[in-house]
């Protein structure tokens, strides 16, 4: 069965530096997203991405966040200068379409800022 | 705007017997009803969706969930309950016009006893 896949699983980040999670959806999805989840709590949407273009972003996606597709298979999530409580597990997610809405999530990159 | 309430933080229930874990939402459009199950250190697995149609949805591993448009609901039921169901089970809402975002529950932690 195809997988969204993500790397790393668990990252170690001192706070104020650069951290990208990386995912790579399932081959003949064309949305893609992020979500966060801190400490086994709400599930949170961070941001969609569509036709190379955010279609869709929450509040918590400040400018300190940014998401690239930088080639036909990796979809990447930066956080530019970490803070204390971006600690959480991210996932991606991606989808065949909008009115496709199940996901398929990936298994997640615990982030951990100290 | 959307929002889904989980009015249950825990439910416990004796292996065997049938459980039911609730949720009630509130969309703008007509409603995409997902649930989703999380195990420890796991991402989010997909267990069934509502999108139109029959009421009632047959899911993975016994689960079936209910579409009730009046009382805006989408209870998650298992007639004979596992141990092996004992995880953290989120409810999704996502409407119909052409939005992105899915919105999750707060989450109910399911514990099935011996």
């Amino acid at each position: 069965e195809p997988e969204v896949t993500q790397t790393p699983s668990h990252q170690v980040t001192q706070m104020g530096q650069e951290v990208i999670l990386r995912c790579v959806p399932i081959s003949n999805h064309l949305y893609f997203y992020w979500y966060r989840q801190i400490l086994g709590q709400k599930v949170e949407f961070l941001v969609s991405f569509y036709n190379n273009e955010i279609s869709e972003k929450s509040e918590i996606f400040d400018d300190q966040f940014s998401v690239e597709r930088p080639d036909g298979s990796n979809f990447t999530l930066k956080i530019r200068s970490t803070k204390l409580e971006d600690s959480a597990m991210y996932f991606c997610a991606s989808s065949a379409g909008t009115y496709s809405p199940d996901y398929t999530f990936g298994s997640g990159t615990r982030l951990t800022v100290v | 705007a959307q929002s889904v309430a989980q009015p249950e933080d825990q439910v416990n229930v004796a292996e065997g017997n049938p459980l039911t874990v609730k949720c009630t939402y509130s969309v703008s459009g007509n409603p995409y009803l997902f649930w989703y199950v999380q195990y420890p250190n796991r991402g989010l697995q997909f267990l069934l969706k509502y999108i139109t149609g029959d009421n009632l949805v047959k899911g993975s591993y016994g689960f079936e969930a209910e579409f009730n448009k009046s009382q805006t609901s989408f209870h998650l039921k298992k007639p004979s309950a596992l141990v092996s169901d004992s995880a953290l089970y989120f409810c999704a809402v996502r409407d119909d016009t052409g939005g992105f975002k899915t919105i999750f529950g707060a989450g109910t932690r399911l514990f099935v006893k011996a």
